[in-house]
Formats: C-alpha cells, structure tokens, sequence
C-alpha cells in the first residue's frame, strides 16, 4: 500500500466545475505539498500546508492532521486547469534538513472547454 | 524572482555512457534534492544535500552520485547509463528553516 494515495486517478469536468481532489496518507507528516504538473512539464507547488486551509485566487487546500487527509479544490475550473495535481508529503521527523517529499500517483485533470 | 535552474533541459544519451545534470538553488537556500520521474510514474526521491553534506539517501543507484558545492550548486552524475534511467530528473531546493520546495523545470534524460 503506497504511503500516499490519491482519488480520483483521473477526472474530466466541464468549465466552471467545482473540482475536489483527495488525499490520505499514512504515516506522521509534518507538511504537505499540492503539486501541479503540466504534461511533459515542470512541477509548480502550489500549497504546502500543515494545518487548517489555505487559499490562493480559486484554490483551496485543506487538511485534517487527525484523520491523516486533505482535499484541494478548484472553483470555476477552466481549461487551463488541465494538468496532474500531486499530494506530497514531508516525513513527520522534521528535524534537521529531512523534508524530502514522498508523492503520490497525482490526480490527471482534464477541464473541457 | 529567482527560480531554480536546471542545465541542461534536455540531453541525449547512449547505453554506457555518463552524464552530469546540474541544479543551481535558489539564491541563500541551503538543501537540495534529486528526484527521479520516470514515464508515467510519480517522482521518487534520489538524494538530498545540506550545507554541502549528504543529508539523506533515497532509491538512488550506486552508478549515481552526486554533490553540493560551495555555492551551494549541485550536480548529480550518472554512470554506464542504461535505457530505464531514461526520465525527467527534478531538483528542487529549499532554506533550512523553512518546508518549503521549489522545483527546478526539469531535466529530460533520454537513453538511447
């Protein structure tokens, strides 16, 4: 079973969709990353957050420590959304310099005109 | 702002041959990290550097090895390459304070 395992693996909406993407992990964190990738390209960050929500124009990010999951969403989603969103997560020993990043499979999101 | 960068973006490679990938932080971020994202799949995490120091190890091959210098660049070598290190290999940097990852675009490493 992966560490981090996101839902869906692959959603198609029409413009203006509110968008939820899930994830759940399994282990202690102390940080978690939503990624986007765009086809063939680079990976943005666009939260890292370890408690409550966050907001950034029509994102949301939230998370729940105790039950070990968050969900990001896209209001009036738009085709330029398209790309693979990605949970990661920041071990829970969060001493020294140990942020590396355990991903999971990414959500491919697909927004159509 | 300044971003990470990666050199070069793409290369092109043959069986048992070497490559260098180099990765240059974010101005006064001290930790950087390879990763490794093969076609279709999630990246897995390589290696990390701290001031200069390994910090931890991930799935990295021992015909891999990389550094930091002390400019804080850093850059990952891979020997007798084979066809299934073709990927995308990411490097990202972060300030020690701070969680936070900025990744550079991308390395696209295609064995022929």
């Amino acid at each position: 079973k992966n560490e981090v395992e996101q839902s869906p693996q692959n959603l198609t909406a029409q413009e203006g969709e509110f968008i939820t993407i899930n994830c759940s992990y399994s282990v202690g964190i102390s940080a978690l990353h939503w990624l986007q990738q765009h086809p063939g390209g680079g990976i943005v960050s666009l939260f890292m957050l370890s408690s409550g929500k966050k907001k950034h124009g029509r994102l949301i990010a939230t998370i729940n420590i105790q039950e070990k999951h968050s969900s990001l969403h896209i209001t009036a989603s738009h085709p330029r959304d398209s790309a693979v969103y990605i949970c990661a997560v920041i071990g829970g020993n969060s001493g020294g310099s140990n942020y590396k990043l355990t991903f999971g499979k990414g959500t491919l999101l697909t927004v159509n005109p | 702002a300044a971003g990470v960068i990666q050199s070069p973006r793409h290369l092109i490679k043959e069986k048992r041959e070497t490559a260098t990938l180099k990765c240059y932080p974010i101005p006064r971020h001290d930790t950087v990290y390879w990763y490794q994202q093969g076609p279709g799949q999630d990246p897995q995490f390589l290696i990390s550097f701290y001031e200069k120091m390994q910090s931890d190890k991930g799935s990295i091959p021992d015909r891999f090895s990389a550094q930091q210098f002390s400019d804080y660049h850093s850059e990952l070598n891979m020997s007798s390459l084979e066809l299934g290190d073709s990927a995308l290999y990411f490097c990202a940097s972060s300030p020690r304070s701070r969680g936070t990852q900025y990744f550079g675009p991308g390395t696209r490493l295609l064995v022929l």
